[in-house]
């Protein structure tokens, strides 16, 4: 199975800091990664997939990129509504694969 | 508007056996594929199955292989998760998700429902 580990697993920022959270795969997933918003009580919610596409709905502060086994999921000024915890996930191949979260919280 | 509601989660001794469904709306069902996604109390996202859209396809993790049964009634819109053999480990709140564009691209979840493993 791919191994997805995402950095840092918790942060504390402010509403219009500049938010970055990094996935790296255990192998080449080339474009197949998703990341997921799921905030406490809630489903999980598709905001990017295939690496650095944005989800339709899903506003233009969020933005995505990498391929290989790197990626990066940035906020560009942090919202109020966006303290949530964030997940990526491997779309390559069975089983898909989650990372373990990274935790955004008010500082 | 597209919806999937979960149903049929519970409390469940050791050993026993629970049918999730999850009733699809708003979109054509028999044309995605699915999958059951669950949680544990605090823990993240872990995968636990995935059907094709006619349901001549059915894939497993590891975890369940054996265990769970995933199934799909497209006259009826809905997606089953049937679970035997259940363990304290199983106790998670457990989502169904459709998928977009391949297998794994999950696009909209169903709001979920806890199934507690316990005597």
């Amino acid at each position: 199975d791919i191994q997805m580990t995402q950095s840092p697993s918790s942060l504390s920022t402010s509403v219009g800091d500049r938010v970055t959270i990094t996935c790296r795969a255990s192998q080449s997933i080339s474009s197949y990664l998703n990341w997921y918003q799921q905030k406490p009580g809630k489903a999980p919610k598709l905001l990017i997939y295939l690496a650095s596409s944005l989800q339709s709905g899903v506003p233009s502060r969020f933005s995505g990129s990498g391929s290989g086994t790197d990626f990066t999921l940035t906020i560009s000024s942090l919202q109020p509504e966006d303290f949530a915890t964030y997940y990526c996930q491997q779309s390559y191949n069975t089983p898909p694969t989650f990372g373990g979260g990274t935790k955004v919280e008010i500082k | 508007e597209v919806q999937l509601v979960e149903s049929g989660g519970g409390l469940v001794q050791p050993g026993g056996s629970l049918r999730l469904s999850c009733a699809a709306s708003g979109f054509t069902f028999s044309s995605y594929a699915m999958s059951w996604v669950r949680q544990a109390p605090g823990k993240g996202l872990e995968w636990v199955s995935a059907i094709s859209d006619s349901g001549d396809r059915t894939y497993y993790a590891d975890s369940v292989k054996g265990q769970f049964t995933i199934s799909r009634d497209n006259s009826k819109n809905t997606l089953y998760l049937q679970m035997n053999s259940l363990r304290a480990e199983d106790t998670a709140v457990y989502y169904c998700a459709k998928s977009e564009r391949g297998w794994y691209r999950l696009d909209y979840w169903g709001q979920g429902t806890l199934v507690t493993v316990s005597s």
